[in-house]
């Protein structure tokens, strides 16, 4: 069964620093991009970044290019996404989920269940 | 970026009954391929997103034939017939054309 669970969340206070992961496992991690993706208390969906199957090739929002890093393990089957500078708007539950295909991703499965990260003081 | 609108915000329905959701992009979806990267995905309470439709009308594993994708360019719709209480939730169109990746800001569909 294709699945991934992120891990790494929590409360930090505005101006820390934070890392997530995301275990995948029942399909070949290294054959496939990964994104993460966000969602605000109550808010609809945000991307936020991608990292190709070998990292060669990462994408972030605007939101937060200069703060966050996607990064990845292959032989460990995990991707992380370190959070430095954090702000309040980057409250949210944040999403690990596949990219299978070109560009940004023909198929976008299978999602994390999310892990919830509060910026507060 | 490419901004994508979704029509209505909410669309209260009968069991039973049909829905229609609207998602319009700001530019074309059209990649150089020439494949069209228009996803939609269902979000049910306290889930995470669950893809429903991808390449604007190809169904995805295990979704129910109910549930339907069409369109081009830059107009597309998502058809969910026979509405059942299992598809109340938010519902949102992607793009994965191009990055940034954008979203739809969702339509929730409830039972009237």
């Amino acid at each position: 069964q294709e699945q991934l669970v992120e891990s790494g969340g929590g409360v930090v206070q505005p101006g820390r620093s934070l890392t997530l992961s995301c275990g995948a496992s029942g399909f070949t991690f290294r054959s496939y991009g990964m994104h993460w993706i966000r969602q605000a208390p109550g808010k609809g969906l945000e991307w936020v970044a991608t990292i190709w199957f070998d990292g060669s090739k990462k994408y972030y929002a605007d939101s937060v290019k200069g703060r966050f890093i996607v990064s990845r393990d292959n032989p460990e089957n995990t991707l992380y996404l370190q959070m430095s500078s954090l702000r309040v708007e980057d409250t949210a539950v944040y999403y690990c989920a596949r990219l299978v295909g070109p560009a940004g991703g023909e198929v976008t499965d299978p999602w994390g269940p999310g892990i919830p990260v509060t910026v507060s003081s | 970026d490419i901004v994508m609108t979704q029509t209505p915000l909410s669309s209260p329905v009968t069991l039973g009954q049909s829905a229609s959701i609207s998602c319009r992009s700001s530019q074309s979806l059209v990649h150089s391929d020439g494949n069209t990267y228009l996803s939609w995905l269902q979000q049910r309470p306290g889930q995470p997103p669950r893809l429903l439709i991808y390449k604007i009308s190809n169904r995805f594993s295990g979704v129910p034939d109910r549930f339907s994708g069409s369109g081009a360019g830059t107009d597309f719709t998502l058809k969910i017939s026979r509405v059942e209480a299992e598809d109340v939730g938010v519902y949102y169109c992607m793009q994965t054309t191009q990055f940034p990746l954008t979203f739809g800001g969702g339509t929730r569909v409830e039972i009237k």
